[in-house]
């Protein structure tokens, strides 16, 4: 079976611009969550869905925002960009919220 | 914020030497995982031990957990050069609030020397 798959691997926008990335989680996977890493820090909780519903956010602006759609797959979405929001996107996908979460490769987000 | 915290922050062996890295949190927890990352990669999953756990044990990796203690080990034994990367424990609160939401530690960077 395929992991958690994501797209763009690598993006660069500038300041003030807005960016989608996408993520399709494992087959009989229903949970999608989002994560911000910066360089050198842990991984930060953004979001979570389950069954097309959010179902958890992190302490992050509102500028950021997500969905799920009924085949499960996922977008997160920033707009207006900060120099600050440069990370590693993580999408990771689920069977439930009691078994393991499987990550995929990332998107490496560079905001100029 | 972090709930897991990592130590030591960096690990340098030798190769066939044994690693041990250690993690602390502070809330409850449903289960604790622990993944390898290689040079700002994607999270490789190695291992998931429940609250109601103490030891589990996945080919080289030895991990234990010590609720009273809220904290956990991770033991690779054997180590090789492929084993260099940045480790990290991630707690799972389960319901309420942190409904599924994995809380990471900083990290330990493990370098092993051939």
């Amino acid at each position: 079976d395929a992991g958690v798959t994501q797209s763009p691997t690598h993006l660069i926008k500038t300041r003030g611009q807005h960016v989608t990335l996408r993520c399709s989680p494992i087959s009989g996977h229903k949970s999608v969550s989002w994560y911000q890493q910066v360089l050198g820090q842990g991984p930060q909780f953004i979001f979570q869905y389950y069954e097309k519903e959010e179902r958890g956010r992190g302490n992050f602006p509102d500028r950021f925002s997500a969905r799920q759609f009924p085949n499960y797959s996922s977008e997160l979405n920033v707009n207006a960009l900060l120099l600050g929001d440069s990370a590693l996107y993580l999408c990771a996908s689920r069977r439930n919220n009691y078994n393991e979460q499987f990550f995929g490769p990332g998107t490496r987000l560079t905001v100029l | 914020s972090q709930q897991g915290e990592e130590d030591p922050q960096a690990l340098s062996i030798q190769e066939g030497e044994n690693a041990t890295m250690n993690c602390s949190y502070k809330t409850s927890i449903n289960n604790l995982q622990w993944y390898r990352q290689n040079s700002g990669r994607g999270l490789v999953h190695l291992i998931l031990i429940r609250s109601n756990e103490r030891e589990k044990h996945s080919g080289r990796l030895r991990v234990t957990l010590d609720t009273s203690k809220k904290s956990s080990s991770l033991l690779i034994t054997a180590s090789r050069a492929a084993d260099t990367a940045s480790y990290f424990c991630a707690t799972d609160g389960g319901g309420g609030t942190s409904y599924g939401k994995l809380t990471f530690g900083q990290g330990t960077i493990l370098t092993v020397h051939p």
